[in-house]
């Protein structure tokens, strides 16, 4: 079965600091996986997509990464800042019919 | 101004009342989905539309029925709420083969439909 299981399900962090969310998907074939973040009362925005053959992939203070072997990607938020408040939703392409699969998503609060 | 809009926004609704939200966008994209989300169960697919005279069931369609007015519209039925339908809706899009972002598979989303029923 496809699936995409997110962790953890929370996670508070101190302003400044630094946190790694995690996704791991079943996925088969897989065509690529995304990260959107969706602040409180609006819709998700994608942050960054993955492809089979990228490692790792930056965008502003956010970098993903992605091991294609063992079906695991990461996101990693560096000097964590209060407008990081949100939910990280990991979502994968792929399956028989190139479906998208969600994760529950990761609720990161930033506190001051 | 927002480049997909749902409306309204919010609705407070009675039991066996019917409900529509509606869904425009001036992406020009061809794909439409509606998603409705719980807490702790994630974004799930109620229904999608590929083109104007495509509509498909998502995981969840029981209860449900969609209209795909124009490809800008895409509106959304309840034809007799119930309390279990109380969640927050999303409108997304998506570009087919040779749009803009289609090869990714981005969804952009509404700013969602807060639905209440009672």
């Amino acid at each position: 079965k496809n699936q995409v299981e997110q962790s953890p399900q929370s996670l508070i962090i101190l302003e400044g600091k630094n946190c790694t969310l995690q996704c791991n998907y079943t996925v088969s074939p897989f065509s690529n996986l995304r990260w959107y973040k969706q602040d409180t009362g609006r819709g998700p925005v994608s942050l960054t997509i993955m492809t089979f053959s990228e490692n790792t992939k930056s965008n502003g203070r956010y970098t993903a990464t992605l091991d294609a072997d063992t079906k695991q990607s990461s996101l990693h938020i560096t000097a964590s800042q209060l407008s990081d408040s949100a939910s990280y939703i990991c979502v994968v392409t792929g399956g028989s019919q190139g479906n998208l699969i969600f994760g529950k998503g990761t609720k990161l609060s930033v506190k001051p | 101004d927002a480049d997909v809009t749902q409306t309204p926004r919010n609705r407070i609704t009675k039991t066996g009342k019917r409900i529509m939200l509606e869904c425009s966008q001036t992406k020009g994209h061809d794909r439409m989905y509606w998603y409705r989300q719980d807490p702790g169960l994630g974004l799930r697919l109620i229904y999608y539309s590929f083109d104007v005279k495509d509509i498909n069931k998502g995981e969840i369609s029981d209860g449900y029925s969609v209209s795909r007015q124009a490809q800008a519209k895409f509106s959304l039925s309840l034809e007799s709420a119930i309390p279990n339908q109380t969640a927050l809706y999303f409108c997304a899009t998506s570009g087919a083969p040779g749009q803009a972002n289609a090869n990714t598979g981005e969804l952009f989303f509404g700013e969602g439909s807060r639905l209440t029923v009672l």
